[in-house]
């Protein structure tokens, strides 16, 4: 079956571009979590979703971070006026409820230079 | 606050030998704690779970997990090593105090397999 699905897989970014990430959930699950894993790091939450409301954001780093889930699927995780510090895998996950188990994305590797 | 830490960065073995990876929780709920493993340029992939009920969770490929209250510890076993176990491993718990259940992840054990 369709698992979590993101695109692109590599970005490259010049500094100071806006970027906008794509997650495609597994169908019908309602809970969305964005993270962001920096070179050698473990994931660090940035920011949830239950189905289109955004219930927690307060791991977004700065406010060019935003997200949005407007129909409860398919988030966008935009950044503007990328910084070289944004360099990144971001990491999108799903699940069916909250405290379910989270199914992980391949990630968007994202390159600011 | 709700933490893992990993007490290992790296951790080499030789194949066919034990594997056991370290993680000591803080929590002040009775935890969610998790074992992903992750690939070079893959996903993570859960390997298993603890979620109070038995105290001894078994995952794929021959993983193992103790839950151990008294020593806050979660500590991922197996009992012989593959040269395809060669990955990033992560401990995590699940923020139950937030109310959304985000994951927090330790910093990683990179396991290496020696032929």
């Amino acid at each position: 079956g369709a698992g979590v699905s993101q695109s692109p897989r590599y970005k490259v970014a010049k500094r100071g571009q806006d970027v906008a990430l794509r997650c495609d959930p597994i169908s019908g699950h309602v809970s969305l979590f964005w993270y962001q894993q920096a070179l050698g790091q473990g994931p660090e939450f940035l920011t949830y979703f239950q189905n289109e409301a955004q219930l927690d954001k307060s791991g977004l780093p700065s406010d060019r971070f935003f997200a949005e889930r407007p129909e409860g699927s398919v988030s966008t995780l935009k950044i503007q006026r990328t910084q070289q510090e944004d360099s990144a895998v971001y990491l999108c996950a799903s699940s069916s409820a909250v405290n379910n188990e989270q199914f992980f994305g391949p990630g968007t590797r994202l390159t600011v230079l | 606050a709700q933490s893992v830490t990993q007490l290992d960065s790296h951790v080499s073995v030789s194949e066919g030998t034990p594997v056991l990876l370290r993680c000591n929780y803080s929590s002040s709920y009775s935890p969610s704690l998790f074992w992903y493993v992750q690939h070079p340029n893959k996903g993570l992939q859960l390997l298993l779970k603890y979620t109070s009920a038995a105290t001894l969770v078994k995952g794929i490929n021959g993983f193992e997990a103790e839950f151990k209250k008294s020593e806050t510890s979660f500590h991922l076993t197996k009992p012989s090593a593959h040269m395809s176990d060669a990955a990033e491993y992560f401990c995590v718990v699940s923020d139950r105090a937030s109310g959304t259940y985000k994951y927090i992840f330790g910093t990683g054990t990179r396991l290496k397999v020696l032929a």
